[in-house]
């Protein structure tokens, strides 16, 4: 596997269910990154992870929840999710946070709430 | 607060016509500027991007972007386009916020035989 990869890439879940979205990056980069892309709107960072430790956290509703257990890993868990919560959901990675170079985008998982 | 904007959210435009795709960001002391192409059921790819040094830069696939900081513009461009190069295409600044970008709401370019 090269690049940053994403697992499952699509999914159907209930309002009720739990779920969690994998990503993994072989790119030996020290900050990861989860969007949210929805139709017709500009991407919205989500969460921030540098060196295994979250940096941003842009108000997002605590149904989502972050993991990184290490620096090539970052899984988003999901439960009672809502429908207007169906989304492309796409993770980066980058270099070092600090160094603003280009992100590398996953191919996304495309979620949908039933 | 800093924004990105790219004017036109639609673009057709016919097989090896030239295209120019446009976007303008607020003004910052210090900004990169990148562009990312968004292929159907598939992420972002970097096309190009801008830190310093030259205000013309040239990407993949034959795509070229031009930094105007008095414009603050870094509109996308290519001679002569592709069927295959029917995309969204995204504008993204990073303005010296450690690594958060800020993307434009995108441009869904159509290349029509």
């Amino acid at each position: 596997e090269t690049g940053v990869t994403q697992t499952p890439r699509h999914l159907v879940m209930g309002m009720t269910n739990k779920k969690s979205l994998k990503c993994e990056q072989h790119l030996g980069h020290n900050a990861m990154y989860w969007y949210k892309q929805s139709a017709k709107k500009p991407l919205e960072l989500m969460f921030v992870y540098s060196l295994e430790e979250r940096v941003e956290n842009n108000s997002v509703p605590s149904r989502f929840s972050p993991e990184c257990p290490n620096s090539s890993h970052l899984f988003l868990h999901l439960h009672t999710l809502q429908p207007e919560d169906s989304a492309l959901y796409l993770c980066a990675s980058s270099q070092d946070y600090r160094s603003r170079g280009e992100q590398y985008f996953g191919p996304g998982t495309r979620l949908t709430v039933t | 607060a800093q924004s990105v904007t790219q004017l036109d959210s639609q673009v057709p435009v016919f097989e090896e016509a030239p295209v120019e795709l446009r976007c303008n960001y607020s003004s910052s002391v210090s900004v990169y500027l990148f562009w990312y192409v968004q292929y159907p059921n598939q992420g972002l790819q970097l096309l190009l991007k801008y830190l310093s040094g030259s205000t013309l830069v040239k990407g993949i696939n034959g795509f070229e972007a031009e930094f105007n900081k008095s414009q603050t513009s870094f509109h996308l461009r290519k001679p002569s386009v592709h069927i295959s190069d029917t995309a969204e295409y995204f504008c993204a600044a990073n303005p010296n916020q450690g690594g958060k970008l800020i993307f434009g709401q995108g441009t869904e370019l159509s290349v029509k035989p």
